[in-house]
């Protein structure tokens, strides 16, 4: 069965460095999204990205945030410059069409020292 | 703007018991809304959804929802707890585009022996 797969599992990273998170969504899917989760609290939607462009974004996916497909295959979290808030379980999720479900990846938890 | 209240951070039941997990919507255009179950370390994965068609959803696991409208419930449902189902549990509610899914604060279900 197809799944969306991230990469790296875990990232550690120091305050101030720029972080790229990987993931490959399912390979006929349309629509793409990140979303955040710090440890024992909510699921949060950051951005989701559609025919090659944010299509929404929250308010916490601000200027250190970006998103990319460079490849095709690839949909990329990037952050800039890290803070110690922004350690956090990150999920890619993909979908089809945007009424149909979400498949989301296993997360890349990432770590700010 | 769409939210999602799901009443009760924690919900415990014995095993065999019913489990009702409670959420609650606001959205200003029809919804779309969606169950998500999260076990340890891990990503989402869907229980169910309402997209608009029937108002009683079959899920799976066994489990089910309800959207009643006047109400803006879509409460989580099943008849007998198994020690499996213990897990947390996310309401979420996305626009017609399926561009922004908001998920609420979730549930923690306890299935005691």
């Amino acid at each position: 069965e197809p799944e969306v797969t991230q990469t790296p599992s875990h990232q550690v990273t120091q305050m101030g460095q720029e972080v790229i998170l990987r993931c490959v969504p399912i390979s006929n899917h349309l629509y793409f999204y990140w979303y955040r989760q710090i440890l024992g609290q909510k699921v949060e939607f950051l951005v989701s990205f559609y025919n090659n462009e944010i299509s929404e974004k929250s308010e916490i996916f601000d200027d250190q945030f970006s998103v990319e497909r460079p490849d095709g295959s690839n949909f990329t979290l990037k952050i800039r410059s890290t803070k110690l808030e922004d350690s956090a379980m990150y999920f890619c999720a993909s979908t089809w069409s945007g009424t149909y479900e979400q498949y989301f990846g296993p997360g890349t938890r990432l770590t700010v020292t | 703007a769409q939210s999602v209240t799901q009443l009760g951070s924690h919900v415990s039941v014995s095993e065999g018991a019913l489990v009702l997990l409670r959420c609650n919507y606001s959205s200003s255009v029809p919804p779309y809304l969606f169950w998500y179950v999260q076990y340890p370390n891990q990503g989402l994965q869907l229980l169910l959804k309402y997209t608009s068609a029937a108002t009683l959803v079959k899920g799976i696991n066994g489990f089910e929802a309800e959207f009643k409208k006047s109400e803006t419930s879509f409460h989580l449902t099943k008849p007998s707890a198994h020690m499996s189902d213990a897990a947390e549990y996310f309401c979420a509610v996305s626009d017609a585009g399926g561009f922004k899914t908001i998920f609420g604060a979730g549930t923690r279900l306890f299935v005691k022996a």
